[in-house]
Formats: C-alpha cells, structure tokens, sequence
C-alpha cells in the first residue's frame, strides 16, 4: 500500500514571497503524484500531475513541482504567491495501473497575508 | 456545461436517521468516488464504482451505502450505523480505467452534513 505525508498542517507566508508544501510519499511500486487545491465550502481542484517523463512539472496558477525518486518527495514551489492562493494543499499519490484508488495526504493550509 | 453536481449543499439529520446525498456527472465518466473529509484527516475513500450496476468498498464503507444504477449517477446512503456522520463528503469521477489520464478525478462541490 501506499501512503502521502505532509508535514507542514499549516504554513503562513505574507504575500509575493516564494512558497514551498511539502509532500513525501511511500510506496513499494511505482506511482502517480498529484496536487489538488480545495478553497473553503468547496471541492477539489487539480493544480498538476506527474505521470512520466520530466520531473520538473507546471500547473495552474503558477505553481510547479518537482517529482524526486531518490527521495520519494513531490514538493509543491510558486515563486510569488497572492492573497488568493490562500486555501488547503493536498497531496495524492495513486499506483500505476489500473483500476488504482487514490491515497491523499492530510493537507497543508496556505495561508498568505499582506 | 459539463460537471459533478452534489445535492444539497448543507443537510441536516437528527440522531438515528437515514439520509442519501446526491451526485450527478454529466461527463460521460465510467467510475465514480465517495469520500468523507474531517478537519486535519485528508480525504478516505468510502465506496467506489467503476461500472454501472458495480461499486467496491473504500477504507471506510462502514455505514454506508451506495448504488450505481445509471451511469450518471451514484447515491451516498449515511445509515444509523455510521457512529459519527457529521463531516463534509465529496464525490468524484474519472473517466475510468484505461491509461493514467483516465484515472484523473474531478470533483464536485461537496455536501456538508450535520447531525444535531
């Protein structure tokens, strides 16, 4: 079985500065890894996925992330944040193949200010 | 427009009571999702369905139950079996079990249910 751990529950940046969420995974095969941003009341948004090939992937609103074998990490980066990318991270990883249920981590709460 | 919808959006149910939450996708999608979403605890999985007239349990089906008698849709029952209810619950699809892009999941807005 697989498992997502994020570290940091909640992680509080003032705007424009850069951001790092942290997410390490554990798996005995090989995985999927995806990011999702949920604002509050509401569902889950894909901010990006790595599936194959490079490990440096870009997604939606700026933010990128990078896939690391060797340390079994998926952090997610944005080099400039705004008050509206306050919201919770998660973190997901699904086995490769089919028919694979996705396993997400706890969550990371961004929390920007001026 | 295409998209899950959850109905309704805050539901209420006394102690003991049944209750079925609604989900619809009108994105041609082959399975669905339930999970239950607690404050500092992620996403667990509750049941899943990736045909019509099939569906498996998650890591937390107890006192639950689901149906998927039509593509489009596939109702979350909350039994007086489940010990403690109150929680947000999202649904989710994907296109189904092909290659990795068919297992992307979209979600709905959610239903948050309180049991008073």
């Amino acid at each position: 079985a697989q498992s997502v751990t994020q570290l940091d529950s909640q992680v509080p940046v003032f705007e424009e500065a850069p951001v790092e969420l942290r997410c390490n995974y554990s798996s005995s095969v090989s995985v999927y890894l995806f990011w999702y941003v949920q604002y509050p009341n509401q569902g889950l948004q894909l901010l990006l996925k790595y599936l194959s090939g490079s490990t440096l992937v870009k997604g939606i609103n700026g933010f990128e992330a990078e896939f690391n074998k060797s340390q079994t990490s998926f952090h997610l980066r944005k080099p400039s944040v705004h008050i509206s990318d306050t919201a919770e991270y998660f973190c997901a990883v699904r086995r490769t193949g089919t028919a694979s249920k996705l396993t997400f981590g706890t969550g990371t709460r961004l929390q920007v200010t001026l | 427009d295409g998209g899950i919808t959850q109905s309704p959006k805050y539901l209420f149910r006394k102690e003991g009571q049944n209750v079925t939450l609604s989900c619809e996708q009108n994105l041609n999608h082959d399975a669905m999702y339930w999970y239950r979403q607690d404050p500092g605890q992620g996403l667990r999985l509750i049941y899943y369905s990736q045909i019509v007239n099939d569906f498996q349990k998650g890591d937390i089906a107890e006192g639950y139950s689901v149906s998927r008698e039509k593509k489009e849709s596939f109702p979350l029952t909350v039994t007086s079996a489940q010990k403690n209810p109150t929680a947000f619950y999202l649904c989710a699809s994907s296109i189904g079990t092909g290659g990795p892009s068919h297992n992307e999941q979209f979600f709905g807005p959610g239903t948050r249910l309180t049991v008073l």
